[in-house]
C-alpha cells in the first residue's frame, strides 16, 4: 500500500471549515484513498473514501486532486466534538484487510 | 451504520492471569474480524485476522500462542491474553467490514483499555 504523509496537528476554529491534507504521492491506480478518525479512548470511526471523483456525505468531502498524488479531507462545519486524529490511508485491497494507520493529524477545533 | 461492540471496556488484572475480551457484531454477520492494538501516543497496529471457523491469521510480531483468537460464531471474536505482562498493557480494538453498506468502511468497537499490574 502507498504510504501517505499528514501534517501532526492542526488547529480550527469551531464553526469554520476544516481542511486537512494527504499526500500519497506513490498511489498507484487500483488504490482508494480513506479517512477515518480516533476520538480520544475511542476506536476509529470511518469517515469517507473515494478512488478519483471528488466524494461527499453527511460527515464530510472528500478531495482528490487528478493526479491522485494527494487529497483533502474537508469538514464544512467543525464542532467541538470534531476534535480527533484523523487519519488518512492508501489501500488497495477491499478497504478491509490491508488498513495500515500511520501517525494521522490531531486536529483540535477550539470555541 | 453497522455496529460492533467490545466487552469489557476496561479490565484490570494481575501479572499472569489471563483476561478475555469479547468482540460482537450486533446487527450484521462478520465472517472476518481484525484485532488491533494501541500503545499511548502511538498509532493501532493490526494485530491478527480473525476467521469465523479457521484459524486466525496473525501479523509477524504477534505470538499466537499468547494472543489467542476465536471465532466461534459469525457474530463473535474472543481475543484472550494470556498470561498477561505488564508490558501487554493497551488498548485492544476490534472491527469488522461492514455489512451490505457497500461502502468498504470498517467498523471498530469502543475499545477494551487493559492494565495489568
Amino acid at each position: 500500500d502507498a504510504k501517505t504523509t499528514q501534517p501532526t496537528s492542526m488547529d480550527c476554529a469551531e464553526g469554520r471549515a476544516a481542511n486537512l491534507p494527504c499526500n500519497h504521492s506513490t498511489i498507484s491506480g487500483n488504490e482508494y484513498v480513506y479517512w477515518y478518525r480516533q476520538i480520544h479512548s475511542q476506536g476509529p470511526q470511518y469517515i469517507i473514501h473515494g478512488l478519483k471523483n471528488n466524494e461527499t456525505n453527511e460527515m464530510a468531502s472528500l478531495i482528490i486532486t487528478e493526479d491522485r498524488k494527494s487529497s483533502t479531507l474537508i469538514l464544512p462545519h467543525a464542532t467541538l466534538r470534531d476534535t480527533a486524529v484523523y487519519y488518512c490511508i492508501v489501500t488497495s485491497g477491499s478497504g478491509y484487510s490491508t488498513l495500515t494507520f500511520g501517525k494521522g493529524t490531531m486536529l483540535l477545533v477550539s470555541p | 451504520g453497522a455496529v460492533v461492540s467490545q466487552h469489557p471496556s476496561r479490565v484490570i488484572c494481575k501479572s499472569g492471569t489471563s483476561v478475555k475480551i469479547e468482540c460482537r457484531s450486533l446487527d450484521f454477520q462478520a465472517t472476518t474480524m481484525f484485532w488491533y492494538r494501541q500503545f499511548p501516543k502511538q498509532s493501532l497496529m493490526l494485530m491478527a485476522t480473525s476467521n469465523e471457523g479457521s484459524k486466525a491469521t496473525y501479523e509477524q510480531g504477534v505470538e499466537k500462542d499468547k494472543f489467542l483468537i476465536n471465532h466461534a460464531s459469525l457474530t463473535l471474536s474472543t481475543l484472550t491474553v494470556t498470561s498477561a505482562h505488564p508490558e501487554d498493557s493497551s488498548f485492544y480494538i476490534c472491527s469488522a467490514p461492514g455489512g451490505d453498506s457497500g461502502h468498504g468502511e470498517l467498523f471498530f468497537g469502543e475499545g477494551s483499555r487493559l492494565t495489568v499490574l
